[in-house]
């Protein structure tokens, strides 16, 4: 079965600082993985997706994330931060054979220092 | 661009009253969405629709049920709300396996 792993409830960096995000996936075949990010009180954003192809993806606000298949990962950076990024970040794998069903992870809530 | 729409940000029922949350989508996508959020939990999908009047439950439809009338309103139910139901509930539409969310509801169920 699906799954996702996202290890980190909650990070704090420094505005100006790089960021990476880590997400773990469990998945039998290639899967459609999904960065999204959510402010508070707001619905889901669509940061950036892979589908195949090139495994570096970039993604709106200057995010991007790299697909790698020996490590079942699919990690978030961003070379530096600013206080807008304060969010919540929710790694999501998709199957290839249905276009029915996502699976979410418990999500990463990023806090941004001064 | 895309527009998911649901009919309240804020809920409040008590125990036991029936709970109708509604969804709304303008760019004519068959696949529609409702999960639950809640912290350290993610999203868990509670029911799905891939057409009118189709349906398919998600992996939490316990306590709920939903209605697909017309392609663009997919309507979740809460046929006697609880306690445990207090939560955040987002919807979302479909196409070409990415999803656009509405700005979600917060239910409290007293």
């Amino acid at each position: 079965a699906q799954s996702v792993t996202q290890p980190d409830i909650h990070i704090t960096v420094s505005e100006g600082a790089s960021l990476e995000l880590r997400c773990n996936y469990s998945y039998g075949a290639t899967p459609y993985l999904f960065w999204y990010v959510q402010s508070p009180g707001q619905g889901l954003q669509l940061l950036l997706k892979y589908f195949s192809g090139d495994t570096l993806v970039q993604g709106i606000k200057g995010f991007e994330a790299e697909f790698m298949r020996s490590q079942s990962s699919f990690n978030l950076r961003k070379p530096s931060v600013h206080w807008s990024d304060a969010a919540e970040y929710f790694c999501a794998v998709g199957e290839h054979s249905s276009a029915s069903k996502i699976i979410f992870g418990s999500g990463t809530r990023l806090s941004i220092r001064p | 661009d895309v527009k998911v729409t649901q009919s309240s940000r804020y809920l409040v029922k008590r125990t036991g009253e029936k709970v109708f949350l509604e969804c709304v989508q303008d760019m004519d996508h068959e696949n529609m969405f409702w999960y639950r959020q809640d912290p350290g939990l993610g999203l868990r999908l509670i029911y799905f629709s891939y057409d009118v009047k189709m349906k398919e439950k998600g992996d939490i439809p316990e306590g709920y049920s939903v209605s697909r009338e017309k392609k663009e309103r997919f309507s979740l139910i809460l046929e006697s709300a609880s306690t445990n139901q207090t939560s955040m509930y987002l919807c979302a539409s479909r196409i070409y396996n990415e999803q656009f969310f509405g700005p979600g509801t917060r239910l409290t169920v007293l």
